[in-house]
């Protein structure tokens, strides 16, 4: 069973940096493409990082490039995202999920919440 | 980047009945979309790709179609459990996006 577990959500102030780290089972996690997708509060999806089986290409949208970082660790099954320079706006439920053959998700995790507020 | 334009915004049903959910896409996006659907309090789960592909496990009462910029979701035979935000996403080419979500209620 493909299991995804998130976790280094929390309450932190404008312009400081949170990690978040998501754990893989379930799959051979080297073999897949993993991405984040956000959720601010009673809003719509919206897609944050993916990177490649071997953490060599990543790909962001505008909104965060440059600030969020990517990256993973086969060895551990391991996911995470780098939160720098955060912004009231970045106020989301973040969710690891996995890629599917296409560039779709096809796999999601629990979710995990970040709140940026001073 | 490519919008996705998704509606209604929201839809009432009654039991057994049949619902159609639309996204236009601002560009062709050869059949790479997908639909998910996200029950209140949980995360997405995937309900069709590429296009018209169900994802196992997914009931058969879904289904989905289009080509070009123009795709929907069917629901026939509308059940309680299917209450839910439903959202399209085109998985074409990056950044991915995603419609604005449509609200399903049940009367």
């Amino acid at each position: 069973e493909v299991q995804l577990v998130e976790s280094g959500g929390g309450l932190v102030q404008p312009g400081r940096s949170l990690k978040l780290s998501c754990a893989a089972s379930g799959f051979t996690f080297s073999n897949e493409y993993m991405a984040w997708v956000r959720q601010a509060p009673e809003k719509g999806l919206e897609w944050v990082a993916t990177i490649s089986t071997r953490g060599t290409t990543t790909y962001y949208p505008d909104s965060v490039r440059g600030r969020f970082t990517i990256s993973r660790d086969n060895t551990k099954s391991s996911l995470y995202l780098q939160l720098n320079s955060l912004k009231s706006e970045d106020t989301a439920t973040y969710y690891c999920a996995r890629h599917g053959s296409r560039i779709f998700f096809d796999y999601w995790g629990q979710g995990v919440m970040v709140t940026v507020s001073s | 980047d490519i919008q996705m334009t998704q509606s209604p915004a929201s839809l009432s049903a009654s039991l057994g009945e049949t619902v159609s959910i639309e996204c236009l896409a601002s560009e062709g996006i050869s059949n790479d979309l997908a639909w998910y659907q996200q029950k209140s309090g949980k995360s997405p789960q995937l309900l069709i790709y590429t296009t018209s592909r169900l994802q196992v496990g997914v009931p058969s009462r879904f289904s989905g179609s289009g080509s070009g910029t123009r795709y929907s979701l069917e629901i026939s035979g509308i059940q309680p459990e299917d209450a839910a935000d439903y959202f399209c996403q085109q998985s074409y080419k990056y950044p991915l996006t995603f419609g604005s979500g449509t609200k399903l209620e049940i009367k």
